[in-house]
């Protein structure tokens, strides 16, 4: 079974600087997606960025980017110039292909990260 | 293009009662699936739904059920509530692969907070 990690519960950063967000798992597939959410206080989770890990090259979305590391199983979030409006829970999570047995895309979310970013 | 969407955003129940809970997909998106968040916690897959048929489920007893509409809505029904249910409920949507594609990026609706007394 797919295990997803966060050890980080909470977090501060602040404004205009940079923060880095820890995810590991656990997996023997070889092919499958990361992505990590976001869910501000107001509960609507938001994707932010995704890594199909086929993929070499690190996944890059205007101010966030990942640090996919395949042999350490680790999908870190690295957002830089942290604004206000990043507040928010963030959530990594995993999910197999479809035909990767069950037929079903789930998503497989770690307890996530609460990240305040002061002023 | 419209979001997903969910309803009621509350509910209060007791003990013992049963919930329906509703989600209406995005637009052109077949596939809907049901996580619990508990207080907390991240989210844990309940089940998604295809053609309005059951197409995956989590570790959630048979007592949490649902449908899935020729209109793509999906409507979770949880019986004899548990204090344990007490948690935010979340739909997503997303079309289904095709093409030999594996996989889709699910969204996610605002959500239905659950509490059982």
């Amino acid at each position: 079974a797919q295990t997803v990690t966060q050890s980080q519960p909470e977090m501060s950063v602040q404004e205009a600087e940079t923060v880095t967000l820890s995810c590991t798992y656990d997996t023997s597939e070889n092919n499958y997606y990361l992505f990590w959410y976001k869910q501000p206080p107001s509960r609507q989770m938001i994707l932010v960025i995704r890594q199909e890990a086929y993929k070499q090259q690190n996944a890059t979305e205007n101010r966030f980017s990942v640090n996919f590391q395949k042999a350490a199983k680790s999908f870190s979030l690295k957002i830089s110039d942290s604004q206000l409006g990043d507040t928010a829970m963030y959530f990594c999570a995993f999910m197999k292909p479809l035909t990767s047995g069950g037929a079903t895309n789930k998503l497989i979310f770690g307890t996530g990260t609460l990240l305040a970013v002061q002023p | 293009e419209t979001g997903v969407t969910q309803s009621p955003t509350h509910l209060i129940k007791t003990r013992g009662q049963q919930v329906t809970l509703r989600c209406s997909s995005q637009s052109g998106h077949n596939t809907v699936s049901w996580y619990q968040q508990a207080l907390g916690q991240g989210p844990q897959f309940i089940f998604q739904y295809y053609r309005e048929e059951e197409n995956g489920r989590g570790n959630f007893p048979p007592r949490f059920s649902g449908l899935q509409f020729p209109n793509y809505s999906s409507e979770l029904n949880v019986n004899a509530l548990e204090l344990d249910d007490s948690a935010l409920y979340l739909c997503a949507s997303s079309p289904r692969p095709a093409g030999g594609a594996q996989w889709k990026t699910q969204y996610f609706g605002p959500g239905t907070r659950l509490l059982v007394l």
